[in-house]
């Protein structure tokens, strides 16, 4: 069945360094989503890419999505205490399948 | 706007009780699903409605029972509790477009099965 891998799991960065975490479908995705979860709290959506090849940006945050809409990554520049959570991506049609998440923490 | 209200916040059950976790939105959105979140397992879709009488299984859906009778409501029933189902569980729900659309996250019920 369709799966969706995350890398890395954890990640422990200081504070300005930093930080990227990667998404792989084993199937072609129509489009992915990325989510934040703080420490305790729920996911909550921070973006979504649809075109092959597509790149957007907020802020310090730079989502890129594949040119073969397979992979996607989402790179933190200098990442602030504040970045502190959990990261997934989310793809495919019909029924959304989430990434195991990247675990964020920031050392001040 | 309440947005998506789930009840309740935290249970402990039984080995082989029955329990169902509620879930409510007032958005109007027609896609609702139930997630279970578990460390180092990321979010795994349960089931899933598309709407109103229409509902259809994700990756781990054994051990569950939904139903879809409104657009506002998508309860999760466990029919016998397992340890194995001690989880986080997140309902969420969107409106349907030709892509997937932005989640909308409930804030969560934490069962523990003993």
């Amino acid at each position: 069945g369709q799966q969706v891998m995350q890398i890395p799991q954890y990640q422990h960065v200081q504070e300005g360094e930093d930080f990227t975490t990667y998404c792989n479908s084993s199937t072609t995705l129509s489009n992915i989503q990325w989510y934040k979860q703080r420490p305790g709290g729920h996911p909550v959506f921070l973006i979504q890419l649809v075109k092959s090849g597509e790149v957007k940006k907020q802020k310090r945050l730079t989502f890129q999505f594949g040119e073969a809409k397979k992979n996607s990554s989402l790179h933190i520049t200098a990442t602030q205490t504040t970045d502190v959570g959990t990261y997934f991506c989310a793809g495919q049609g019909g029924k959304l399948i989430f990434g195991q998440g990247t675990e964020l923490s920031v050392k001040p | 706007n309440a947005g998506v209200t789930q009840t309740p916040k935290f249970q402990v059950l039984k080995t082989g009780q029955s329990m169902t976790l509620q879930c409510a939105q007032d958005m109007n959105h027609e896609y609702m699903s139930w997630y279970r979140q578990d460390p180092g397992m990321g979010l795994r879709l349960i089931h899933y409605s598309v709407g109103a009488g229409i509902t259809d299984q994700g990756e781990v859906p054994n051990g569950y029972n939904v139903s879809r009778s409104t657009t506002e409501d998508f309860p999760l029933r466990l029919l016998s509790a397992a340890p194995s189902q001690t989880s986080v569980y997140f309902c969420a729900s969107s409106y349907l477009g030709g892509h997937n659309q932005p989640q909308h996250f409930g804030d969560g019920t934490r069962l523990s099965i003993l």
